[in-house]
């Protein structure tokens, strides 16, 4: 069974530029996470789809990120326009029920 | 506010001595904890988690970890040390208003020496 995957793995973008980070979750599972580690801290929850619902979006930072998931499978997150701060890795996670989260290889992103 | 703290930014054991990475929380109600490995260059991994029942947890790897609840911890443990188990060690716990919602440690850095 294939895992979670997110693309890319790594993302260089200047200071002002657009990236979209994309997460496949495992087939069949409706539960859908977005979560950021800048740098050397915790890791940071950023929102919850159920299928194509936003079930909770309380850490989305500010209106510079966009996350959608159209149809219920994959998901996109958008940063526009990117800066510094933005920069760590964003993992994506997927689960059936709450008691297990299995989660993506991350996307590094730097913004210079 | 709920919260995680690993107070140990690093841990080092030699190969073949037991390995403990400590964590503590602060939650409202009752607990559910996670234990998530990073491996260099890959994603998270799941180790194990305490729901309820039993206090000691066993999961993945040889790793287990045991749920205090007197003193709110939910430390992550190892008979013996692989060089293999190098890795960053995260501890989570869910968020009591949220079924799915998981807050986490900044993270352990375990460092096996030959």
């Amino acid at each position: 069974e294939a895992g979670v995957t997110q693309f890319p793995s790594h993302s260089v973008i200047e200071k002002g530029q657009t990236v979209t980070l994309r997460c496949d979750p495992i087939s069949g599972h409706d539960n859908l996470y977005w979560y950021r580690r800048v740098m050397g801290k915790e890791i940071k929850f950023l929102l919850h789809f159920v299928k194509e619902s936003k079930q909770d979006e309380s850490g989305m930072p500010n209106n510079r990120f966009l996350a959608e998931r159209t149809g219920g499978t994959y998901s996109t997150l958008k940063v526009q326009p990117a800066e510094l701060e933005d920069s760590g890795v964003y993992f994506c996670a997927s689960s059936w029920t709450a008691n297990e989260q299995f989660f993506g290889p991350g996307t590094r992103l730097t913004v210079l | 506010a709920q919260s995680v703290a690993q107070p140990e930014d690093q841990v080092n054991v030699a190969e073949g001595n037991p390995l403990t990475v400590k964590c503590t929380y602060s939650v409202s109600g009752n607990p559910y904890l996670f234990w998530y490995v990073q491996y260099p260059n890959r994603g998270l991994q799941f180790l194990l988690k305490y729901i309820t029942g039993d206090n000691l947890v066993k999961g993945s790897y040889g790793f287990e970890a045991e749920f205090n609840k007197s003193q709110t911890s939910f430390h992550l443990k190892k008979p013996s040390a692989l060089v293999s188990d190098s890795a960053l060690y995260f501890c989570a716990v869910r968020h009591m208003d949220s079924n799915y919602q998981l807050i986490w440690g900044a993270g352990t850095k375990l460092i096996i020496k030959p």
